[in-house]
């Protein structure tokens, strides 16, 4: 298993500000995934976060608003940009070694005012 | 995205009893089915999966079962405890992971 380290676990920002939220994995991985959750709902997919590429993103999510950096095996960065109170949300990070299996970061609460 | 559906959205269980929570799925492409347990504040754990090639799964208390022909699967915990009183999602996909709503599966005492 891998386990994996969010920071910061939590925030408050001004609208309009941006965010980056690290993410560390205590071995290599092959894949790392960024989700955005709401309180008491499902997970949603932002992107794939790839080495050394520009990351994959899902529909419905942009390279400016969330600019996500991988450097290497153990590290991924994501970046809210100019936000929004719409914003708010726990974004997690997930790590896997293979196609299926993925562990989770404990996530970062951010709140927009 | 999502392309699992998780039934029922919330259960209530007495200490000692079975909980059961559903899956249904749309894309047959898929071939690897896990749960995860979520609790409050904290990231899903992966609690168990399932391929296709085989009808149930068992790991201590709980286990899967697979239906193919209805596309569904079920997670089922034996002898529920208030320390099972968690959200349960479902996935499917490869690599990508579709997930679920949840499910909120609370145990009383």
């Amino acid at each position: 298993s891998a386990v994996i380290s969010q920071k910061p676990s939590r925030d408050i920002c001004q609208r309009g500000t941006s965010l980056t939220i690290q993410c560390q994995v205590d071995s290599q991985v092959t894949m790392m995934f960024w989700y955005r959750q709401q309180p008491g709902q499902s997970l949603t997919l932002i992107a794939t976060a790839n080495q050394g590429s520009e990351a994959t993103y899902e529909s419905g999510f942009v390279i400016d608003k969330f600019p996500i950096s991988r450097p290497n095996l153990t590290f991924s960065t994501l970046t809210v940009s100019n936000m929004s109170p719409e914003d708010s949300s726990i974004y997690l990070c997930s790590a896997g070694t293979d196609q299926e299996t993925q562990y989770f970061g404990p996530g970062t609460r951010l709140l927009v005012l | 995205q999502q392309q699992v559906k998780q039934s029922p959205q919330s259960l209530i269980v007495q200490k000692g009893g079975i909980s059961i929570i559903n899956c249904a799925y749309e894309n047959t492409a898929f071939d690897y089915f896990p749960w995860y347990q979520q609790f409050p504040g904290k990231g899903p754990a992966l609690l168990i999966a399932i391929r296709p090639d085989v009808s149930e799964k068992k790991e201590g208390r709980f286990t899967i079962s697979f239906n193919k022909s209805a596309k569904q699967f079920s997670l089922h915990i034996m002898d529920s405890q208030p320390g099972d009183s968690a959200t349960y999602f479902c996935a499917d996909g490869n690599n990508r992971l579709a997930f679920g709503k949840g499910n909120q599966v609370v145990v009383i005492p």
